[in-house]
C-alpha cells in the first residue's frame, strides 16, 4: 500500500481556474507538508500542518489554501491559477517529533501545468 | 531561518569513480541532516541521514560526513553505477522542528 498518496498525478488546466490536489498518508504521522518543485528542481516548502494545525506558512500567495480535515489528510486548493503555478507539488509526512527524527516520506507528486 | 547551499549543481562521473556532493547550512541549531535521491519523474526518497552527535555515517557505498564547526556536510558515493544517476538533495532541520530546508539539488550522471 502506498504510504503517502496524492491525486491527481497530472493536472492540466487553464489560467484562472480553481483546482485542488489531495493528499493522504496511512503511516500514522502527525505532520504533513506541501512542497513545490519548480522546473529547476528546487524543493521549496509551502505549508506544514501538525495534527490539523497550520504551523508553517511560507510566503505563498493567498490563492493557495491548504485544508487538513484530519491528521491523515492535507489537501491543497489553488484559486485563480497562473502560469507561474506550473510545477510539481509534493506532499510529505513525518512522524512525531518532526522531520528531525525520521525525515520525510514523500508522495509521488502532482505535475500541475497551467496553460 | 535556515539556508542550505549545495554544490555542485551538476556532476558527471565515469562508472566506478567516486562522487562527492557538498552542502553548507546557516543555522547552528540544526542537528539533523538527511540526503534524498530523486530519480527522473519520481518522488524524493531518503537514502541516508546523519545527526549532529556523529561525524560520519556509512551505508554500503554511500557515506555522509558532518563538520558542525564549519557547518558543512557531504555525501560520498563510491564505486558509482549508472543507477546512481539522479538528483540528490541535502537538507537540514532542527530536532522537533517541522521545518526542513532543502539544498538546490545536484544532478549526478554516471556514464557507463
Amino acid at each position: 500500500d502506498t504510504a503517502v498518496s496524492q491525486t491527481p498525478k497530472y493536472l492540466v488546466t487553464q489560467m484562472g481556474n480553481d483546482k485542488s490536489i489531495k493528499c493522504e498518508q496511512n503511516l500514522g504521522h502527525d505532520t504533513m507538508y506541501w512542497y513545490k518543485q519548480d522546473s529547476k528542481k528546487f524543493l521549496k516548502i509551502m505549508f506544514s500542518y501538525n495534527n490539523k494545525e497550520l504551523i508553517i506558512n511560507e510566503t505563498v500567495p493567498n490563492r493557495f489554501s491548504p485544508k487538513s480535515p484530519d491528521k491523515a489528510h492535507l489537501n491543497l486548493h489553488i484559486n485563480s491559477l497562473e502560469l507561474g503555478d506550473s510545477a510539481v507539488y509534493f506532499c510529505a509526512s513525518s512522524q512525531e517529533g518532526g522531520a528531525g527524527d525520521y525525515g520525510y516520506t514523500f508522495g509521488s507528486g502532482t505535475r500541475l501545468t497551467v496553460v | 531561518g535556515e539556508n542550505v547551499e549545495q554544490h555542485p549543481s551538476t556532476l558527471s562521473v565515469q562508472e566506478g569513480d567516486s562522487a562527492v556532493i557538498k552542502c553548507t547550512y546557516s543555522d547552528s541549531a540544526s542537528n539533523y541532516f538527511p540526503w534524498y535521491k530523486q530519480e527522473l519523474g519520481k518522488r524524493p526518497q531518503l537514502i541516508i541521514d546523519i545527526r549532529s552527535n556523529v561525524g560520519e555515517k556509512k551505508d554500503q557505498r554511500i557515506a555522509v560526513t558532518l563538520n558542525k564547526t564549519a557547518k558543512h556536510f557531504s555525501l560520498h558515493i563510491t564505486e558509482t553505477q549508472p543507477e546512481d544517476s539522479a538528483v540528490y538533495f541535502c537538507a537540514a532541520s532542527i530536532h522537533n522542528n517541522n521545518d526542513m530546508r532543502f539544498g538546490a539539488g545536484t544532478r549526478l550522471t554516471v556514464k557507463p
